[in-house]
This record gives structure tokens, C-alpha cells and sequence, in this order.
């Protein structure tokens, strides 16, 4: 079981600029959140993707899109690139019966 | 709103020593609780969790953490801490739905564990 799969796991974007970010979630789970982790703090909760549809979000601009195919998988979109959007951004699935998120390695996004 | 807050951002141990570390939280009902490890630019890996009965709960490379509802609480511990244990620990609280852990997770600020040798 390879878990839970983030790609890429690092990244140079400029300001204003698009970037999408994909996630794997384990073999099983049908729910998918996004996180931000900001440098020396913990994780922000950004979306959370079910049944291809978005479930739940968190307190971002709507800057921060995503979308989750039929199996599974997702994506995470961020438009009009910040320097302040600069961040790790993890990937965490989960199912009916999982107590507990399981979380990727991470894409670390860096703004220039 | 529900709130994490780990009063230590840094601790110092030495190795073999006991760990202790603290977790409050603030939330409507009975949450969901959760004690994650976080070595430098990895992912979150999961050390245990706390859902309903036995307010004592054991998780992997020897942590456990109590439950206590009075003092809304969670704290990690550990009595013999190795070298391989420094990294930042983060508590988590999500929601208690209906027996499901959907909804996000909150997490704390994380505590950054130091071993000496």
C-alpha cells in the first residue's frame, strides 16, 4: 500500500501565477482535505473533497479551488499566486470507517 | 469554535528521560482527539487517538496519551524517550460525528521536541 501520494513535492512559482498541486489518497479512502502549513506553525485546514464534491471548507479565499475525480484522487488549484500563499501543502485522506487522517509527505510551494 | 493550544513550543530532554506532552482544547461536545509526529519537511505520521472509552489510549513507538474531560485535556507521554523522538508533535481535535471522523481536523501550534544525548 503505497498511502497517501503528493505530487510534486516541491515547487517555484512567481507571483500572480497558477499552480496545481495532485493527491493520491490511500487505496480504501474516499475523502480527501487539503491542508496549508505555514512556516512554524500547524496545519490549516483549507477543503475537504467526497463523492467529487466539496464538503466542507475552511477560511480561505476563494483563490483556493479544487476538484476530486471519480477515483478519488485530487487536486488542489491556487490562482493569483502570494507571497503569503507560500507554505507545505498536505494531503490527508480518510473513509467511513477510518478514525484518523492519513497524511502525505506534502508539496512545499514557494512564491518568489 | 473549536481551538488547540499546546503551551510549550519547545522542549528539551534528555535521552531515557520522561516526556510529557500537554494538549488543551476547546469544543462543543466530546471530540475526536489526536496526537500526530512531524520530522522536519515530512508529512504528518499518526501516534494515536482518542474516541470514546478507555481515557487512557496507547499508540506506536511506545506514546500513550490521557484523556481527561474535566480539564479538557490531552496530553502525550512517554517515559523513556530516544534520539529518533525529536520532532514536532502537533494535537488535533475534530469533530464527533456520529461515529465518523469527518470534518476537518484543528490542529495546535506543535511542540518541537529536542533529545539530548
Amino acid at each position: 500500500d503505497a498511502g497517501v501520494t503528493q505530487s510534486p513535492t516541491h515547487l517555484i512559482k512567481t507571483r500572480g501565477q497558477q499552480v496545481t498541486l495532485r493527491c493520491s489518497p490511500k487505496s480504501g479512502h474516499d475523502t480527501v482535505s487539503w491542508y496549508q502549513q505555514a512556516l512554524g506553525q500547524g496545519p490549516q485546514f483549507i477543503f475537504q473533497y467526497y463523492e467529487e464534491e466539496e464538503r466542507q471548507r475552511g477560511n480561505f479565499p476563494d483563490r483556493f479551488s479544487g476538484h476530486q475525480f471519480p477515483n478519488y484522487s485530487s487536486e488542489l488549484n491556487v490562482n493569483a499566486l502570494l507571497l503569503g500563499d507560500s507554505a507545505l501543502y498536505l494531503c490527508a485522506s480518510s473513509d467511513a470507517g477510518v478514525r484518523g487522517a492519513f497524511f502525505g509527505q506534502g508539496t512545499r510551494l514557494t512564491v518568489v | 469554535a473549536q481551538s488547540v493550544t499546546q503551551p510549550d513550543i519547545h522542549i528539551t530532554v534528555s535521552e531515557g528521560a520522561s516526556l510529557e506532552l500537554r494538549c488543551n482544547y476547546s469544543y462543543g461536545a466530546t471530540p475526536y482527539l489526536f496526537w500526530y509526529v512531524q520530522s522536519p519537511g515530512q508529512g504528518l505520521q499518526l501516534l494515536l487517538k482518542y474516541f470514546s472509552g478507555d481515557t487512557l489510549v496507547q499508540g506506536i513507538k511506545g506514546f500513550e496519551a490521557e484523556f481527561k474531560r474535566s480539564q479538557s485535556s490531552f496530553n502525550l507521554r512517554k517515559p523513556s524517550v530516544h534520539w529518533s523522538d525529536a520532532a514536532e508533535y502537533f494535537c488535533a481535535v475534530g469533530p464527533n460525528a456520529g461515529g465518523t471522523s469527518y470534518g476537518k481536523l484543528t490542529f495546535g501550534q506543535g511542540t518541537i521536541l529536542t533529545v539530548h544525548p
